[in-house]
């Protein structure tokens, strides 16, 4: 079984629609979370740290459950710019170091 | 610049030779990471400086694999005597101190694409 596992995709999807991706992980002990982007040919790019409490930014939600090892980001109203990879990354410590990435999953608005 | 900065930016070489990949990180970032992504996956790590020091380097696939970071700054993944599965994107990244722990992202450069034939 992968450390960090994801829904590859992808996912199509009409212009204000809202989608969630899932992401689950294997090290239980593990102890920060993110979700970078990644656009074609393009480096990741942060989008979110994941809090135990979930957090909101603007039109993306993440959620993290602990007793679960199972990690969520919620796009609502999408736009054709959030069209991407969508990186799912778990720390295994609490010191930034190794960052386990997950496959990735795709997303594509539609207009 | 204000970001993570890579050169060269596309590599092409031949079977066996040797290559070297140069990343520059942000002003001030203590660490340093090096990760390796194939085409349709995730950046898998390689390895991990703290200033100068490497601190690990599970991650490297093979001993034809060296990274280095003398002054603390700039470092170097070197490549020895290359083969066609090394063809990938190699990626940097750079955080403020990931010893002071939370949540410390990384700031990913734009990669060095590298092609061997």
């Amino acid at each position: 079984r992968k450390e960090v596992e994801q829904d590859p995709g992808p996912f199509n999807v009409p212009e204000g629609a809202t989608v969630a991706f899932n992401c689950t992980y294997s090290n239980s002990a593990s102890q920060s979370f993110f979700w970078y982007r990644q656009d074609c040919r393009k480096e990741p790019k942060l989008l979110m740290s994941v809090y135990s409490s979930g957090n909101e930014d603007g039109r993306f939600t993440a959620q993290l459950n602990r007793a679960s090892q199972y990690i969520s980001l919620l796009i609502r109203d999408s736009k054709l710019s959030d069209s991407a990879t969508y990186l799912c990354v778990v720390n295994p410590d609490n010191y930034g170091q190794n960052f386990v990435f997950g496959p990735g999953t795709r997303l594509s608005v539609l207009p | 610049g204000a970001g993570v900065s890579q050169s060269p930016r596309y590599k092409v070489a031949k079977r066996g030779q040797d290559v070297a990949l140069r990343c520059d990180p942000i002003s001030g970032h203590v660490s340093l990471f090096w990760y390796q992504q194939a085409l349709g996956q995730g950046p898998e790590f390689l390895t991990y400086f703290q200033n100068e020091a490497q601190l690990d380097k599970s991650g490297l696939p093979s001993d034809r694999f060296f990274a280095e970071r003398p002054e603390g700054s700039v470092s170097t993944l070197k490549i020895q005597r290359t083969q066609q599965e090394d063809s990938a994107v190699y990626l940097c990244a750079s955080s403020k101190d990931s010893r002071v722990g939370g949540n410390q992202p990384q700031h990913f450069g734009d990669g060095t694409r590298l092609s061997i034939l």
